[in-house]
């Protein structure tokens, strides 16, 4: 089976760095993807990683490390607007578009 | 471009009813999946269509099914719903590409409710 795990809720103030770990156990893991979603809106995709390292996207960086299981999501320069919550899902080979998602992290920015 | 449309935005059904949704993918976008959003659960991947063709289906009863049309639009019906069916339906998009990493691409949803 598969199963991933990151945190229920995290708080940070505006301004603040906050990161979020997503720890996942799965066969024939491909790729690891973050969406963001507003309350009452779709996901919206934010980052993905399939190999090793840190992906920059603006103030959105994404981190994996294959051979821990784990990634993690690092939003920088927060805003109040970030406040949301964010998923981790990872998707298996040869079913790249069935993504599995973790159970989500409510993020509060507080100003 | 316009972005992945579902309609309808809001259904309200009682227990043994059958209900269709409706997704049209973004243009140009060639695979759709179904995603079912609860508190409970989650996201849960219901099933992809590309091609008018399942590709991948996630564990869920027979009850629930789909299908894809030649202009890339597609509609997923559940049939003898129940209470438990009450759910946040989303469907994604993505171009499919030869590469594995595709986006996927999420419309509004279809918030059912089964009374």
């Amino acid at each position: 089976g598969q199963s991933l795990e990151q945190p229920s809720e995290v708080t940070a103030v505006e301004g603040a760095i906050v990161q979020i770990n997503c720890t996942y156990q799965t066969s024939g893991f491909y790729g690891l993807s973050w969406y963001q979603q507003h309350d009452g809106g779709a996901p919206t995709f934010l980052s993905y990683n399939a190999l090793d390292g840190l992906e920059e996207t603006g103030r959105f960086s994404s981190f994996l490390s294959r051979s821990d299981s784990y990634g993690y999501l690092l939003l920088q320069e927060l805003q109040m607007k970030d406040s949301a919550s964010y998923f981790c899902a990872v998707s298996r080979s040869g079913s790249a578009r069935q993504l599995t998602f973790g159970s989500g992290t409510q993020l509060t920015v507080l100003p | 471009k316009a972005g992945v449309t579902q309609t309808p935005r809001y259904l309200i059904k009682t227990r043994g009813q059958q209900v269709t949704l409706s997704c049209s993918p973004i243009s140009g976008h060639r695979s759709v999946s179904w995603y079912q959003q609860t508190p409970g659960q989650g996201l849960q991947f219901l099933f992809e269509y590309f091609s008018e063709t399942q590709r991948n289906k996630g564990n869920f009863p027979g009850r629930f099914s789909g299908r894809q049309f030649s202009n890339s639009r597609s509609e997923m019906n559940v049939s003898t719903l129940e209470l438990g069916d009450s759910a946040l339906y989303l469907c994604a998009s993505s171009p499919r590409t030869s590469g594995s990493s595709d986006t996927q691409y999420f419309g509004p949803g279809t918030r059912l409710t089964v009374l």
